[in-house]
């Protein structure tokens, strides 16, 4: 089955720089990858996500990209913001069914 | 954001006590989906529903059951609580590729 591993397990960087999350999954038929942004005890929720058709994706201040022939897939936030603190989960399935996700990344942003 | 509600949104319940938790979706989802989510941890699917077919995960605890009456409502039914159960149950729909996750309760047991 799917098996995807997310790195790095802990994030701390300064307001107004970049994070970077990358996840690898096993599974080459997957084709269809989300992220979610998790806040302390809130619900997983849908930041951005990517079909396997497309390299990248931006939505403002982050973007993903997907390297398919590496089976590996990345977040990026640029300028980060006190409020981006949060857990972050990458995910991979195929067709959206039976979501497999990575451990997730604890984002800290110091102000 | 009201489209998956879960209730309650926190549940206690005594080691061995059967206990009920329900979430229902405004969105008229084909696909249900329940997560079982431990503290610091990612969240692990336990069943889920496609339209009124039941799909297990291998590794799903006997003690988890599930019941979908119609497409709104979906229960996740413990048969026999332990202090392992303890955790987040999210619950979340789906249309396309899209999942949509519910508050979450949040199960304690005594």
């Amino acid at each position: 089955g799917e098996n995807v591993e997310q790195h790095p397990s802990t994030l701390s960087v300064q307001e107004g720089d970049s994070a970077v999350i990358k996840c690898t999954y096993s599974d080459s038929a997957s084709n269809y990858f989300p992220w979610y942004k998790q806040e302390l005890g809130k619900r997983p929720q849908l930041i951005i996500d990517i079909r396997s058709n497309v390299g990248e994706k931006k939505d403002q201040r982050i973007a993903v990209t997907l390297n398919k022939t590496a089976k590996h897939f990345s977040l990026h936030i640029t300028e980060t913001q006190p409020e981006d603190s949060a857990v972050y989960f990458c995910a991979a399935s195929i067709n959206g069914n039976k979501l497999v996700f990575g451990a997730g990344t604890i984002l800290r942003v110091k102000s | 954001d009201a489209m998956v509600i879960q209730n309650p949104r926190y549940q206690v319940t005594q080691f061995g006590k059967p206990v009920t938790l329900s979430c229902s979706q405004t969105l008229n989802h084909n696909v249900m989906y329940w997560y079982q989510q431990k503290s610091s941890q990612a969240p692990k699917l336990l069943f889920h529903y496609y339209d009124k077919d039941f799909n297990n995960e291998a590794d799903t605890p006997d003690n988890f059951q599930s019941r979908r009456p119609n497409t709104s409502f979906c229960f996740l039914d413990i048969r026999s609580p332990g202090l392992g159960d303890a955790a987040m149950y999210l619950c979340a729909t789906g249309a396309g590729e899209t999942q949509y996750f519910g508050p979450g309760t949040r199960l304690l047991v005594l």
